[in-house]
């Protein structure tokens, strides 16, 4: 069965330092997104993208975080200066179409010291 | 995106069905109910969607009632590995594929 893979699996950073959390995918989907889960807390919307551009973003997603997706298999979400509260399980997921199934990635747990 | 409103808790025993209910008065007319799940701190994983018919899958059967202000996930046979929060999601409309979690319903599967 085809799956979203996300690496790495944990990362530890230093905060002020920059991230990129990477994600492969399902080939032929064309809606991709990053989402994030604080410990103990609900899973949040962060970004959409489609076409090459971000389509939809939430309040969390500022100036600090960019999206890219550099050739035809991979998602990045990049975090330019770390703080402690950016400490999350980041998750990507994709669709082939709007308004069907979105598969999620396992995750990738940001611990920032 | 439509609100929605879970129980925050169910308990089932295995082998028998699990119905989950949800609440979404203020869904519209072009948005979907989505049911995800997530067990421990893994990814969401999907288990279906539809629109204003009931829909069955390997997963499980999605019940909306006729006013499309509230809908059902039933679980035929809940084993041990259904323990998991479920996540009813209203979602659609303008949105580019948005999903908005709430807190969900930790569902726990007894022997």
């Amino acid at each position: 069965e085809p799956e979203v893979t996300q690496t790495p699996s944990h990362q530890v950073t230093q905060m002020g330092q920059e991230v990129i959390l990477r994600c492969v995918p399902i080939s032929n989907h064309l809606y991709f997104y990053w989402y994030r889960q604080i410990l103990g807390q609900k899973v949040e919307f962060l970004v959409s993208f489609y076409n090459n551009e971000i389509s939809e973003k939430s309040e969390i997603f500022d100036d600090q975080f960019s999206v890219e997706r550099p050739d035809g298999s991979n998602f990045t979400l990049k975090i330019r200066s770390t703080k402690l509260e950016d400490s999350a399980m980041y998750f990507c997921a994709s669709s082939a179409q709007l308004f069907t199934e979105a598969f999620f990635g396992q995750g990738t747990r940001l611990t920032v010291v | 995106d439509a609100k929605t409103t879970q129980p925050p808790s169910m308990d089932c025993a295995e082998g028998r069905a699990a119905n989950l209910p949800c609440n979404h008065s203020t869904i519209s007319g072009n948005e979907y109910v989505y049911w995800y799940r997530q067990i421990h701190s893994q990814g969401p994983q999907y288990i279906i969607h539809g629109l204003k018919n009931n829909e069955t899958n390997e997963m499980a059967s999605l019940i909306i009632t006729e006013d499309r202000k509230s809908s059902t996930l039933i679980l035929p046979h809940a084993t041990l590995r259904d323990t998991a929060v479920y996540y009813c999601i209203v979602a659609g409309g303008t949105s580019y594929g948005k999903l908005t979690f709430g807190q969900g319903t930790i569902l726990t599967v007894h022997p």
